[in-house]
């Protein structure tokens, strides 16, 4: 199937600093990438719908100056978490459907710890 | 709105037996897709199978099937003869479409989850 990348898949900053975390389809190009957050035995949450060549769009209750996400080609889209702090820890986890294909394909996910 | 349910938090079941995951689904658009994904304790999600709105067959992929009851919203998982490996989180979804700014894309919804431990 296809594949999507995530990297880091952990990452360790101190709080105040800014981390960012890269999502990149390996075999397909995908106009619009989607950025989840997944607190320990619970679903995931959509934060933000990524699109390629325009502005993310954000949902409800998240904010997009904090979680920046940029969507420079078909292949990359980039979450950028601003000024870390301990209760952004969680794991991350982008996804990404090939074009003209019915299949959300996920990436390894990413476990960031703010300390 | 449109939401997913999955009512089983943990499931059990003997290796080498089938074991129904249950999913039902709530939504007024007649286009979607229903997704089942496996998240193993590493935390990646593993696609198993997917179900059109407007398949007429049930899906199957391998030891994983799919039983779609448009009727009653429902859209269970069945896999059969399990394997410890399949010990791990299961996440039912539904994509629908949303339209935004002219552009349309397909957006998930995920049920809450179920945790499928295999015994030996």
């Amino acid at each position: 199937g296809a594949v999507v990348s995530q990297h880091p898949s952990w990452v360790i900053c101190k709080s105040g600093t800014s981390v960012k975390i890269e999502c990149r389809s390996l075999d397909f190009q995908a106009t619009t990438m989607f950025w989840y957050r997944q607190f320990p035995k619970q679903s995931l949450m959509l934060m933000a719908t990524s699109n390629e060549g325009s502005k993310a769009t954000y949902e409800q209750g998240v904010e997009k100056d904090k979680f920046l996400i940029n969507h420079a080609s078909l292949t990359l889209s980039t979450l950028t978490v601003t000024s870390a702090h301990p209760e952004d820890s969680s794991f991350y986890i982008c996804s990404a459907r090939p074009l003209g294909g019915n299949t959300i394909y996920f990436g390894e996910g990413s476990w960031l710890t703010v300390v | 709105a449109q939401k997913i349910t999955q009512t089983q938090p943990g499931m059990f079941v003997q290796e080498k037996e089938a074991v129904t995951l249950d999913c039902t689904y709530d939504t007024s658009d007649p286009s979607y897709g229903l997704f089942w994904y496996k998240q193993p304790s590493s935390g990646e999600m593993i696609f198993l199978i997917y179900q059109g709105s407007y398949d007429q067959q049930n899906a199957t992929e391998g030891r994983y099937s799919l039983n779609f009851q448009k009727a009653r919203k429902s859209a269970n998982l069945v896999i059969s003869a399990s394997q410890l490996g399949d010990s791990a989180m299961y996440f039912c979804a539904m994509r629908f479409m949303i339209n935004a700014g002219g552009t349309s894309y397909g957006k998930l919804t995920f049920g809450q989850g179920t945790i499928l431990t295999v015994h030996p």
